[in-house]
């Protein structure tokens, strides 16, 4: 069965790191790429990038680009999103997604709330 | 680049279409993605490749595509309330970036 369980609910500070991490089983984890959505409170979804843990390449969306760094280690099935210093602003549920080839998204991991409070 | 109507609303045993307009570049030129969101619950995905549906997914859901409006369509026929979600329609453009619609809420009643 494939499934992307994805770290449990952080609240941090504004300035303060994060990385949190999505992990996939079930399946080839470097055969399929891995994507990150972001969902604002009472907002839609957002597309922030994907990565491909088989060659670690990696495709950002111009709005996040610079703001997030997307990263996967694949000795341990894992993909993950950090940031180097959180805003306010970053405050969302986070979603990472499957896709195979260049269009099918077939599995989604459970969500990540990340709360960015002082 | 992807416009959804806000929000549809239709009675049970219905048929109800949500539609997903491309503003640049060819709708056919990118598969399109329709996911499905519960409230509180992550997306699943009912249709993919413009009218492809995983596994799981009942034939009640069918996708497809009108390059003469640039746009694509989700059709949910014999409407369950079960059914009533936010439906996101999503592509990529043309350097290759994930892109999603606004996202248009499904009101059952």
């Amino acid at each position: 069965e494939v499934q992307l369980v994805q770290s449990g609910a952080e609240v941090k500070k504004p300035g303060e790191s994060l990385k949190i991490s999505c992990k996939g089983s079930g399946y080839s984890f470097t055969s399929y790429w891995i994507g990150w959505v972001r969902q604002m409170p009472g907002k839609g979804l957002e597309w922030m990038g994907i990565i491909y843990p088989g060659d670690s390449d990696t495709i950002y969306s111009p709005s996040f680009q610079g703001q997030v760094t997307i990263s996967a280690d694949k000795s341990i099935s894992t993909a993950y999103l950090q940031w180097s210093s959180l805003k306010a602003s970053d405050t969302a549920m986070y979603y990472c997604a499957r896709r195979e080839g260049n269009s099918k998204v077939d599995f989604w991991g459970q969500g990540t709330l990340v709360t960015v409070s002082s | 680049m992807l416009t959804q109507p806000h929000s549809v609303s239709e009675s049970p045993g219905k048929t109800v279409t949500i539609s997903c307009t491309r503003s640049s570049g060819s709708i056919a030129s990118n598969y399109v993605q329709w996911y499905q969101q519960r409230p509180g619950s992550a997306p699943t995905t009912v249709i993919y490749e413009d009218k492809q549906r995983p596994s799981g997914v009942p034939d009640r859901f069918s996708g497809s595509i009108d390059s003469s409006s640039n746009s694509a369509s989700l059709t949910i026929s014999g409407l369950k309330t079960e059914d009533e979600a936010d439906y996101y329609c999503q592509s990529y453009d043309s350097t290759n970036q994930g892109v999603f619609g606004g996202g248009t809420k499904l009101t059952v009643l």
